[in-house]
């Protein structure tokens, strides 16, 4: 079955530390992979995507994400957090479903930065 | 640029009541989508619009469910009669196209429903 995991519900990280944010998927056909944050009481925000080409993709707000074929992941990370990227983060895979392309969420990983 | 568009922000309703939500898309992009946002879940689509078509309705309970994009811009959700559990949040997106699967999806803030 075609899907999405983030195994993470939530991750914690000190503000200046790196963070990740982990998902993996299984799709049959090209991955296409994208990353959202949502803030309370707001809409999802795009920060990046993998379609084809380089593996590190760099994004908003300095982001970026490592498309890994052989594990099946598209980690999100950012090298030094800060207590404004607390929010929650979805990743989604483009699926093909009765003949149609369509986005599936992961169920998001809430992540929480301390000063 | 104005970004999707979305009113109510908040509704109240008692059970068996209808209710209707309003999308104006991004100007431009043809591709217009619902989406039902559980608590702790991540977004479901309902159905894609392909400009005034309904290309993906699949996920639409259509009992109580519909919807209509007339003249291919703005769109309505509407439920009638509304359940206990269709308290969700409900988010619009649209896109410049929808076909490939690789254009981005832009979201609305989304209508928090509570229904009493």
């Amino acid at each position: 079955a075609q899907s999405v995991a983030q195994p993470e519900d939530q991750v914690n990280v000190a503000e200046g530390n790196p963070l990740t944010v982990k998902c993996t998927y299984s799709v049959s056909g090209n991955p296409y992979l994208f990353w959202y944050v949502q803030y309370p009481n707001r809409g999802l925000q795009f920060l990046l995507k993998y379609i084809t080409g380089d593996n590190l993709v760099k994004g908003s707000y300095g982001f970026e994400a490592e498309f890994n074929k052989s594990q099946t992941s598209f980690h999100l990370k950012k090298p030094s957090a800060l207590v404004s990227d607390s929010a929650l983060y979805f990743c989604a895979v483009r699926v093909i479903s009765g003949g149609y392309n369509k986005l599936i969420f992961g169920a998001g990983t809430r992540l929480a930065v301390h000063p | 640029e104005a970004g999707v568009v979305q009113s109510p922000r908040y509704k109240i309703i008692e059970k068996k009541q209808p209710v209707a939500f309003w999308c104006n898309p991004i100007s431009g992009h043809n591709t217009l989508y619902w989406y039902l946002q559980n608590l702790g879940q991540g977004p479901e689509l309902l159905i894609r619009y392909e400009n005034e078509e309904a290309v993906d309705d699949s996920q639409l309970p259509k009992d109580r469910f519909s919807a209509e994009r007339l003249k291919g811009v703005d769109s309505t959700l509407k439920i009638q009669p509304a359940e206990l559990g269709d308290s969700a949040v409900y988010l619009c997106a649209s896109s410049a196209r929808g076909g490939t699967g690789t254009d981005t999806q832009y979201f609305g803030p989304g209508t928090r429903l509570t229904v009493l």
